[in-house]
């Protein structure tokens, strides 16, 4: 079964470079989410989009931001990257509308960014 | 959401039964008990979820107790490949509240041979 893609898998960047993680949802998941996931830490809810639409919002810096495009798929943008943002980033995605009570969310492999 | 409550971690021997308990005692009566597990730097992985009564599926079972306030998720017969880091989740469902799967501390749990 297709599962969510990642890429890159692994990205090294210097101090205050940009990126851009990408996610390829589901086929037929209309919803996706980021999460970061720092070494020896939880997963952190970053901002997940519905119908190409913001969602919700969690704990993403102001020099991150994200889009849903017109197929689904999703990007991740950060900007002025510093050493505390290597981390493992997950995208997830879920075919139910937001909010919904038995959404399901599926995981990507993730990309580790590694920022030297 | 909730807040959970979960053992930092815990061992189980390989063909046993993993008993993970949660207790989750502010959940309120429209909110579902999640569990998801991470073997080590893999995404998290959906295992089961619940409301009030029990569930079961292929990869485990989900017992919550009478008031809700806590659970257990049980894997019948642990393997190694179940070591993972296991996570209790539970969510608010409200249109007008953030409640997408927010992870806290879970529990590492450790099938020896």
């Amino acid at each position: 079964a297709a599962g969510v893609i990642q890429s890159p898998r692994h990205l090294i960047k210097e101090k205050r470079e940009t990126a851009t993680l990408k996610c390829y949802p589901i086929p037929r998941h209309d919803t996706v989410y980021w999460y970061q996931q720092g070494p020896g830490q939880d997963p952190q809810f970053l901002i997940s989009f519905y119908e190409k639409m913001q969602s919700d919002k969690g704990s993403i810096p102001d020099r991150f931001s994200a889009q849903q495009f017109s197929d689904y798929h999703s990007e991740l943008n950060m900007s002025s990257l510093e050493l505390g943002d290597s981390a493992l980033y997950f995208c997830a995605s879920s075919s139910n509308r937001p909010k919904s009570l038995n959404e399901k969310l599926f995981f990507g492999s993730g990309t580790q960014l590694s920022v030297l | 959401d909730a807040k959970t409550t979960q053992p930092p971690s815990m061992d189980c021997a390989e063909g046993r039964a993993a008993n993970l308990p949660c207790n989750h005692s502010t959940i309120s009566g429209n909110e579902y008990v999640y569990w998801y597990r991470q073997i080590h730097s893999q995404g998290p992985q959906y295992i089961i979820h619940g409301l009030k009564n029990n569930e079961t599926n292929e990869m485990a079972s989900l017992i919550i107790t009478e008031d809700r306030k806590s659970s257990t998720l049980i894997l019948p017969h642990a393997t190694l490949r179940d070591t993972a880091v296991y996570y209790c989740i539970v969510r608010v469902v409200s249109v007008y509240n953030n409640n997408d799967m927010r992870f806290g501390a879970g529990t590492r749990l450790t099938v020896k041979p």
